[in-house]
């Protein structure tokens, strides 16, 4: 099956570090998303690509950066983690031939600050 | 005021019963409308999507919408204890990107 996938899963990691979460997708689809997940805040948008030269911030921009790779691949880096970056964070990716009528989400990533 | 407003409950309700889950909005220029269901632990996955006043039906669930009063609802019919998880309401108002807005989700839970 066409699916979204999320590395790593779960990651622990110290305030200061940089890390990388990464995303691949064998949907197809041109279209891809970072979203972090809080409660009480529910979906917050980080960045989104609409194709391998097209990457636009989101909402919740500042402290990350994203490198699309190729079509199938959307990497979220955190340059220098923070306690409060403590999150879920969900991949997702649309197809724009069906007017993005759905996103597609991958199975998230829950990062861990210290 | 927040862009996409729902309660986060948890709306419990009995095995059988109607379940009811309200969302609003505030950008009157908002086209097209989603809900998404997400179990504990799990990714969210689209159940319905509404882009013209008034019922749209699908199955046991019925999207209904409302847009002078800016108002979304799901309702689920025959509720079930596989039923019970977060749904979150999703707004795509248009533009440059047309950019989709989550809800907090509201938390339902199904009594046996």
């Amino acid at each position: 099956d066409a699916d979204v996938t999320q590395t790593p899963r779960n990651r622990i990691t110290k305030t200061g570090k940089r890390i990388m979460l990464e995303c691949s997708q064998t949907k197809g689809h041109d279209r891809m998303y970072w979203y972090r997940q809080d409660p009480g805040l529910g979906l917050r948008l980080i960045y989104y690509s609409f194709d391998v030269k097209d990457i636009n911030k989101g909402e919740i921009s500042d402290g990350y950066s994203v490198s699309r790779q190729a079509q199938a691949k959307f990497s979220l880096s955190l340059e220098s983690a923070i306690p409060n970056q403590t999150a879920l964070y969900f991949c997702a990716t649309s197809d724009r031939e069906r007017d993005d009528r759905e996103q597609f989400f991958g199975p998230g990533t829950r990062l861990t600050v210290l | 005021q927040k862009e996409v407003e729902q309660n986060s409950g948890p709306l419990s309700v009995p095995e059988g019963a109607i379940a009811s889950l309200n969302c609003t909005y505030s950008d009157r220029g908002s086209q097209s409308f989603f809900w998404y269901r997400q179990y504990s632990g799990k990714s969210p996955e689209l159940i319905m999507f509404i882009y013209s006043n008034g019922d749209k039906e699908d199955g046991r669930f019925t999207a209904q919408l409302n847009k002078a009063s800016q108002y979304v609802s799901l309702l689920i019919r025959d509720s079930q204890p596989s039923d019970s998880a977060t749904y979150l309401c999703a707004v795509r108002t248009p533009g440059g990107y047309q950019k989709v807005t989550f809800g907090i989700g509201t938390k339902l839970q199904v009594i046996p």
